[in-house]
């Protein structure tokens, strides 16, 4: 059973545009909720993570939205460069512990110039 | 941060053989995380690995297919016995930081032929 749900699978933005990735979550318990970003033969890197007590995270140009009572959130990168262009992954966690993560799908961004 | 290193980065792998990963922590953590990602999927827990106890496996993944050894607190290793095409995956080491964020090492790209 996915728990962690995240679409679109893949999204092509321009330049300068707004990327918005959508992720939702079945199990209650979840408490924390990180963004990952990967490039291609590298590890997840944390970009931004958020939790249930704050509706909206903002680091940058990348934005976390979250609601509670949809048991969705969402990432949104602003102004959308090309070396934006990676494999972002929604994840949810339930207590203290940031690393046994329940992952989403992922979406693969692609930014044209 | 904590720096997290991987041997091998890569390997091609007969089938019914075996394949023990290693993942070096740069600092002191309490527990160790594996994951496996399929190619183009996302990222699974396989187990997690305290130092001084048996490891704790998630649904779906065995010891006798997974072996895990943790014998101090900065390093790790995880091993894919009886190699099958199945099996072919990332496998990637992960520690919490002190923020309850999650470092991953850079992985290890496992081909089964």
């Amino acid at each position: 059973q996915q728990q962690v749900k995240q679409s679109p699978q893949s999204l092509i933005v321009q330049k300068g545009g707004i990327s918005i990735i959508n992720c939702a979550y079945e199990n209650t318990a979840f408490d924390y909720f990180p963004w990952y970003q990967q490039f291609p033969g590298k590890g997840p890197a944390l970009l931004i993570a958020i939790r249930p007590d704050v509706s909206e995270k903002k680091e940058g140009r990348f934005t976390i939205s979250f609601n509670k009572s949809a048991k969705q959130f969402s990432l949104h990168i602003m102004d959308s460069q090309p070396g934006d262009s990676a494999t972002y992954f929604c994840a949810a966690s339930i207590g203290t512990s940031g690393s046994r993560l329940t992952f989403g799908e992922g979406t693969q961004l692609t930014v044209n110039p | 941060s904590a720096v997290i290193s991987q041997k091998p980065s890569r390997d091609i792998c007969q089938r019914g053989t075996s394949l023990t990963i290693q993942c070096q922590v740069d600092s002191q953590v309490t527990m160790m995380f594996w994951y496996r990602q399929q190619p183009g999927q996302s990222l699974t827990l396989i187990a997690t690995a305290n130092q001084g106890s048996e490891a704790t496996y998630e649904s779906g993944f065995v010891i006798d297919k997974f072996p895990i050894s943790r014998p101090n607190l900065t390093f790790s290793t995880l091993t894919v016995s009886n190699m099958s095409p199945e099996d072919s995956s990332i496998y990637l080491c992960s520690v919490e930081g002190s923020h309850t964020e999650a470092f991953f090492g850079q992985g290890t790209r496992l081909t089964v032929v």
